[in-house]
């Protein structure tokens, strides 16, 4: 079975600042790894995806991820926060060899102080 | 504009009702999924579909009932609803993987 954590239920960081959202991730095979942003009674947004190659994936509105294999991790981050990122940020899984939608993780509200 | 169409975007049911989500894309995905949304727990898959006339059961099956007679289309139905469906229901669409969702129904179970 596949799972999610994202070990953090809201994170704080001021504008300007570097952020980092945080998800570890367990699947049985080769990972797809997903995240996704939420804001306020809307669907969800994709932003970015990691399938192979590089392990820095650059997606949507400025933000990157890190897939390390050894930690199992794919932790979300933007070099400077702006307060339009303020939202619910989801981290996804799926098996390589899976046909199943995608494994959630709980979500992170990230928080961006002015 | 182009995406993924839910109706309704609310309903108010009370238990033992029965009714009919819709989605709708205007992509030409093959992939369609209901997830449902509960606070704390993430999205949970339901039900979902590969292409036009399949159907397979995701993590969170029981209660509900899907069909995809047309590759655009894709029902989530309710036989008999329990206050335990009182929840955000969301549509979603790819080539391989969720890719575009819909805006959600709240649907709330009296």
């Amino acid at each position: 079975a596949q799972s999610v954590a994202q070990p953090e239920d809201q994170v704080n960081v001021a504008e300007g600042n570097p952020l980092t959202v945080k998800c570890t991730y367990s699947v049985s095979g080769n990972p797809y790894l997903f995240w996704y942003v939420q804001y306020p009674n809307r669907g969800l947004q994709f932003l970015l995806k990691y399938i192979t190659g590089d392990n820095l994936v650059k997606g949507s509105y400025g933000f990157e991820a890190e897939f390390n294999k050894s930690q199992t991790s794919f932790h979300l981050k933007k070099p400077s926060a702006l307060v339009s990122d303020s939202a619910l940020y989801f981290c996804a899984v799926r098996d390589e060899g899976g046909a199943d939608g995608l494994t959630f993780g709980k979500g992170t509200h990230l928080i961006i102080q002015p | 504009n182009a995406g993924v169409t839910q109706t309704p975007k609310f309903r108010v049911l009370k238990t033992g009702q029965s009714m009919t989500l819709l989605c709708a894309q205007d992509m030409n995905h093959e992939y369609m999924y209901w997830y449902r949304q509960d606070p704390g727990m993430g999205l949970r898959l339901i039900h979902y579909s590969v292409g036009e006339g399949t159907t397979a059961k995701g993590e969170v099956p029981d209660g509900y009932n899907v069909s995809r007679l047309k590759k655009q289309n894709f029902l989530l139905g309710l036989e008999s609803a329990a206050p335990s469906q009182t929840s955000v229901y969301f549509c979603a669409s790819g080539l391989s993987q969720p890719q575009h969702f819909g805006d959600g129904t709240r649907l709330s179970i009296l």
